[in-house]
């Protein structure tokens, strides 16, 4: 069946890093992919999407770039800030209704 | 306008006891669905409804679970007898079904369960 797996977190950066969070899919057909972020005592809100191969999704510097070769949705940002910290998802729909989430990657930016 | 709003924000039960959790869902958004997000895990489907549809309810975990939808708007979830490993956040979520997987999801804030 569908799944989504993410690098295990949490992850821990200074204020400025690079960040990477790492999502890979397996799907039948041709899923749209999305990151969600659930920031400290909120529900998960969209952060980006992207409904076919090769989409860039861009959302507050953070992008993510649709690879179907790699079957990947690697979530990044240049340069992260404190308020970046939260929990965030990447999550497949592929042909039905039915969200199928990763575990998700806690992210923790340091000031 | 409003978004997805869920009811109550915390609950804690006894083991045993029945509870009832409510969600609003946005206005004129035709689907609703139910998930469950249990400690260091993702979320897990539960319970989805499309208008006036039969819901699938094909990802409840037992037969103490059950979900209903009035008038096509709000929600209740109900968990009958609960136990211990019913703890968990139990999010809600509406969208405007556009039927062909690019629709987006938008989410409540979760009611946190605790079964004691």
């Amino acid at each position: 069946g569908d799944s989504v797996t993410q690098m295990e977190g949490p992850v821990t950066l200074s204020e400025e890093a690079f960040l990477t969070i790492n999502c890979t899919y397996t799907a039948t057909g041709y899923p749209s992919l999305f990151w969600y972020v659930q920031y400290p005592g909120e529900g998960l809100q969209l952060l980006l999407k992207a409904t076919k191969a090769d989409d860039k999704g861009s959302n507050k510097g953070f992008e993510a770039t649709y690879r179907k070769e790699t079957t990947s949705f690697h979530l990044e940002k240049g340069s992260v800030q404190v308020s970046d910290s939260a929990v965030y998802f990447c999550a497949l729909i592929s042909g039905t209704y039915k969200y199928i989430f990763g575990t998700g990657t806690r992210l923790k930016v340091l000031a | 306008g409003a978004g997805v709003s869920q009811s109550p924000s915390n609950k804690v039960t006894e083991k045993g006891k029945d509870v009832e959790l409510r969600c609003d869902p946005i206005s004129g958004h035709t689907a609703l669905y139910w998930y469950r997000q249990s400690l260091g895990q993702g979320l897990e489907f539960l319970i989805y409804f499309q208008g006036n549809s039969a819901p699938d309810k094909s990802g409840l975990p037992s037969d103490r679970f059950s979900a209903e939808r009035t008038g096509g708007s709000v929600s209740t979830l109900t968990i009958q007898r609960t136990q211990q490993e019913d703890s968990a956040v139990y999010l809600c979520a509406s969208s405007q079904r556009q039927g062909n997987n690019k629709e987006t999801q938008y989410f409540g804030p979760g009611t946190r369960l605790l079964v004691l």
